[in-house]
């Protein structure tokens, strides 16, 4: 069974930093290229970054570029998200995903729960 | 445009069928993958590609697009059918999109 598992979530000050895990199990990990989503309250999701397998393809959504970065380790099967600067609109439940592709179609095959993160003072 | 675009909100009476559309301008590049969401739980992938249903997904859902829209529909809705629903894509850059979202009510 395909397992992922968000952790790192927490209270944070604005300006402050935060790194997020994301710890797969149940499947080749190495394989995919794996995303971050988050959702604030109340609102719709909101992808945030994209890395590939093999860490050669990096993408990320504007709201975020310059602010974070998106890793992983394969040998750990975990995928991670630094994120600085934080400020209150960050504040959010913060998902990470598999992804997986076809025929000119991407999509998110497997999620996790999810991690909140809080900015504020 | 990399934007998706959703009506915020759909209702369906009990056992008909319902449609959701998403448009954009990468739709006409890229097939849309559908999500549902219930309240408190994470979205769950119910198609993508051309009209693929990943394992455990009714085939009262079904996907169809056309141009630079994609559709999702529901025949004979169920009240467990009410969530809210997103639509993602992806543009030319590789950045990954998602719509609005589409909030569907059972009636």
């Amino acid at each position: 069974e395909v397992q992922l598992v968000e952790s790192g979530g927490g209270l944070v000050q604005p300006g402050g930093s935060l790194r997020l895990s994301c710890a797969a199990s149940g499947f080749d990990f190495r394989r995919f290229g794996m995303n971050w989503v988050r959702q604030a309250p109340g609102k719709g999701l909101e992808w945030l970054s994209y890395i590939s397998s093999s860490r050669d393809t990096i993408f990320y959504a504007d709201s975020v570029k310059g602010r974070s970065t998106i890793s992983r380790d394969n040998d750990k099967k975990s995928l991670y998200l630094q994120m600085n600067s934080l400020r209150a609109e960050d504040s959010a439940v913060y998902y990470c995903a598999r992804e997986n592709s076809g025929y000119y179609s991407v999509y998110f095959d497997n999620w996790g729960q999810g991690t909140l993160v809080t900015v504020s003072s | 445009s990399s934007e998706l675009t959703q009506d915020p909100a759909v209702s369906v009476a009990l056992g008909q069928t319902v449609r959701i559309t998403c448009q954009g301008d990468s739709l006409r590049t890229y097939y849309a993958s559908w999500y549902q969401q219930k309240p408190g739980q994470a979205p769950v992938l119910v198609l993508y590609g051309n009209n693929y249903r990943p394992s455990g997904i009714p085939d009262r859902i079904s996907g169809s697009s056309s141009g630079n829209r994609a559709s999702l529909t529901i025949t004979g809705a169920q009240a467990k059918d009410e969530a809210d629903y997103y639509c993602k894509s992806r543009d030319s850059s590789g950045n990954r999109v998602f719509g609005g979202g589409t909030k569907l009510t059972v009636l």
